[in-house]
C-alpha cells in the first residue's frame, strides 16, 4: 500500500471551496508538498512547506496539516483549476520520497 | 532562468536500455539534488530516485533497484538516468526535477524538465 493516500476523485461547483486531502503517518513528521497537473502538461508546484505558494500561484490555493493528514484547499474554485493534484513527501526510510496516488478534481 | 532541458523521445525494444539526459541551467548545479519521476500513460506520478549534488550518492525506488542508474556530469551540468532490461510496463513519460528542501521537514521539486517519452515496444 502507498505511504500517502488520496481520494481518487473530487468534484466542486464553480466558485465553491474544495479540500483535497492526503493521508499518511509520515505526515506527522514531514510537511506535504502539492503539485497540479493538467492533461498533457508537466506537474506544477502549487504548495510547499505546508502553506507557501510559488510566485504565480493564485492565493485561492492554500495548504494545511493536522496529524497524519495534509490538505490542499481551493477557495472559490475556477474552471482552470480542473486538474490532477498530487501530494508528495519524504518516505519512512528517510532515503526515498513518495507521491500520493493523485486526486482528479472536476469543477462543475 | 532556472531550467531543466531533457533529451528527446526514445523507442526501445524489450530488454534494451535507455539513457535520458537532463541539462540544467540558471543555477548552481552542484548545490542541488535532482530527482527522477515517471508517469505511465493514464497513471499517477512515481518517484524513481535521487542523486546528490556531487554525484557521489544515489537512492532508488525499491521496485527499480538493480535496473536504474543515475549519474551526473558536473562539467556539463547534466544528469542522466539509465534504465535497463526494459519491459512494456516501463513505457512512460520520464521527468527530472530539482530538489529544494527546508529544515529537514519539507521537500519540493521545482522546476521540472519537460519530460521524455520512452516507449518500449517490439
Amino acid at each position: 500500500s502507498s505511504e500517502l493516500t488520496q481520494d481518487p476523485a473530487v468534484s466542486v461547483a464553480l466558485g465553491q471551496t474544495v479540500r483535497i486531502t492526503c493521508q499518511g503517518d509520515i505526515l506527522r513528521s514531514y510537511y506535504a508538498t502539492w503539485f497540479q497537473q493538467k492533461p498533457g502538461q508537466t506537474p506544477v508546484l502549487v504548495i510547499y512547506s505546508k502553506n507557501n505558494r510559488p510566485s504565480g500561484i493564485p492565493d485561492r490555493f492554500s495548504g494545511s496539516s493536522s496529524g497524519s493528514t495534509a490538505s490542499l484547499t481551493i477557495t472559490g474554485a475556477q474552471a482552470e483549476d480542473e486538474a490532477d493534484y498530487y501530494c508528495y513527501s519524504r518516505g519512512n526510510s528517510g532515503h526515498h520520497w513518495v507521491f500520493g496516488g493523485g486526486t482528479k478534481l472536476t469543477v462543475l | 532562468q532556472v531550467q531543466l532541458v531533457q533529451s528527446g523521445a526514445e523507442v526501445k525494444e524489450p530488454g534494451a536500455s535507455v539513457k535520458v539526459s537532463c541539462k540544467a541551467s540558471g543555477y548552481s548545479f552542484t548545490s542541488y539534488y535532482v530527482h527522477w519521476v515517471r508517469q505511465a500513460p493514464g497513471q499517477g506520478l512515481e518517484w524513481m530516485g535521487v542523486i546528490n549534488p556531487s554525484g557521489t550518492w544515489t537512492s532508488y525506488a525499491q521496485n527499480l533497484q538493480g535496473r536504474v542508474t543515475m549519474t551526473r556530469d558536473t562539467s556539463t551540468s547534466t544528469d542522466y538516468m539509465e534504465l535497463s532490461s526494459l519491459r512494456s510496463e516501463d513505457t512512460a513519460m520520464y521527468y527530472c526535477a530539482r530538489d529544494i528542501s527546508a529544515a529537514e521537514t519539507s521537500w519540493w521539486l521545482d522546476p521540472w524538465g519537460q519530460g521524455t517519452l520512452v516507449t518500449v515496444s517490439s
